[in-house]
């Protein structure tokens, strides 16, 4: 069964600094996908950043960048140039193919001015 | 893009009746449609998966007699609580894939309805 695990309960930032968020996950396939969303306080869930497994290269959004460790089965968010509105919910979610979301418990992120 | 429509965003309800939730697709058509709840401060949890045309998949535990849900046409699913009770407040997220645009391994996510059943 797949698992994804968001250790960090919590976490706080200063403005205009970088911050990373921890992801892990277990799956028995070799094509799936990752993604990282946003839940601020409307309880909207944005797509901040996805990758698939079947490539190397690190994907990047603007401020927001993976770290994708295949083998590790690791998948960490870095938010560089940290911004107010960034202040939100994050999980870490895992897709097998074709299949459904699953979702870690959720990173709390505080952004200070 | 994608977007995912859902409606009511908030209802309050008598314990014992029932309360119907819309997810409508705006500008995809989406043959299968995913139903969350979530607690406060707490991730997305899996009800069911709804199918256009055929009966949903519920997870485990989640009561099907409970927790009606109905995927008549490719825009449309809808969620019906039924004999509401107060442990049934909560917050009721839709999502749907979007397979026509290259987007093929994305979700969009309804804006959310908050239920409570008083």
């Amino acid at each position: 069964a797949q698992t994804v695990t968001q250790s960090q309960p919590e976490m706080s930032v200063q403005e205009a600094e970088t911050v990373t968020l921890s992801c892990t996950y277990d799956t028995s396939e070799s094509d799936y996908y990752l993604f990282w969303y946003k839940q601020p306080p409307s309880r909207q869930m944005i797509l901040v950043i996805r990758q698939e497994a079947y490539k190397q290269q690190n994907a990047t959004e603007n401020r927001f960048s993976v770290n994708f460790q295949k083998a590790a089965k690791s998948f960490s968010l870095k938010i560089s140039d940290s911004q107010l509105g960034d202040a939100a919910m994050y999980f870490c979610a895992l897709m097998e193919y074709g299949n459904k979301l699953v979702f870690g418990a959720g990173t709390i992120l505080r952004v200070k001015s | 893009g994608a977007v995912v429509s859902q409606h009511p965003s908030r209802v309050i309800c008598k314990s014992g009746t029932s309360v119907k939730i819309e997810c409508r697709s705006l500008d995809f058509q989406a043959t299968t449609m995913f139903w969350y709840r979530q607690f406060p401060k707490q991730s997305l949890m899996l009800m069911a998966t709804s199918n256009e045309g055929s009966k949903a998949t519920y997870e485990q535990g989640v009561e099907k007699d409970k927790f009606l849900i109905n995927h008549a046409s490719l825009t449309l699913s809808t969620l019906t609580v039924t004999s509401a009770h107060p442990e049934d407040s909560s917050f009721y997220i839709c999502s749907a894939r979007d397979l026509g645009t290259g987007n093929n391994y994305g979700y969009t996510f309804g804006s959310g309805t908050r239920l409570t059943v008083v």
